[in-house]
């Protein structure tokens, strides 16, 4: 089945600085979401992005779905971004599969 | 926007009882519900696709004997872990596919349980 990879697995960030996640994927996808899962499991849906840019705020994603990969770009870090964030993709055969997380942590 | 819920978010049950989750699109329809379960520190992963008005497709490696999966109707699923042991203690958390736009999900609340 399909193989859904992030990186970096742990990142810990000063207050305010920037920083890239990255999710790759190994075959095509119908659809890509990013999540933030907050201290309590509930999953916040960051992003529907099967392709091209999206900006909300601090947040930001681009999936360049020809080459496989997505990237969520968190800018001017707060402690409230703190939590793990997943990247899940849609297969063709519907199934939704999550890759292992990047556990952010945001110090003051 | 859309809302998933689930009910119960916490639930303690002895060991060889059974527990239900319930799992609701409060404004949608949802053809397609998932199920997944966590583990402390580890990521989601997909225990059964769940299909209104016929039998869950359960994922390798899962008991469907074990986690009963029920899809009644177009707003309901229900997960049932049967014979419940401590080692089935974890978070199960749902997601339901809009029947109207396919590629958009949404997920519940989850639901922790610990069995004692």
């Amino acid at each position: 089945g399909i193989q859904v990879e992030q990186s970096p697995p742990d990142l810990i960030l000063q207050e305010g600085a920037n920083s890239t996640l990255r999710c790759n994927f190994s075959d095509s996808v119908n659809n890509l979401q990013w999540f933030h899962q907050n201290p309590w499991g509930q999953l916040i849906n960051l992003f529907y992005i099967p392709s091209g840019t999206k900006q909300n705020g601090r947040l930001s994603a681009t999936t360049v779905a020809t080459e496989r990969y997505s990237l969520l770009y968190i800018s001017s870090s707060q402690t409230t971004d703190s939590g793990v964030y997943f990247c899940a993709v849609k297969t063709s055969y519907d199934k939704v599969i999550f890759g292992p997380g990047t556990s952010l942590s945001v110090i003051p | 926007g859309a809302v998933v819920s689930q009910h119960p978010s916490r639930v303690i049950c002895k060991s060889g009882t059974s527990v239900k989750i319930e799992c609701r699109s409060l404004d949608f329809q949802a053809t397609t519900m998932f199920w997944y379960r966590q583990f402390p520190k580890q990521s989601l992963m997909l225990m059964a696709t769940s299909n209104e008005g016929s039998k869950a497709t359960y994922e390798q490696g899962v008991e469907k004997d074990k986690f009963l999966i029920n899809h009644a109707s177009l707003t309901l699923s229900t997960l049932t872990v049967t014979s419940a042991h401590p080692e089935d203690s974890s978070f199960y958390i749902c997601s339901a596919e809009m029947s109207l736009s396919r590629n958009t999900i949404y997920f519940g609340e989850g639901s922790w349980l610990t069995v004692v």
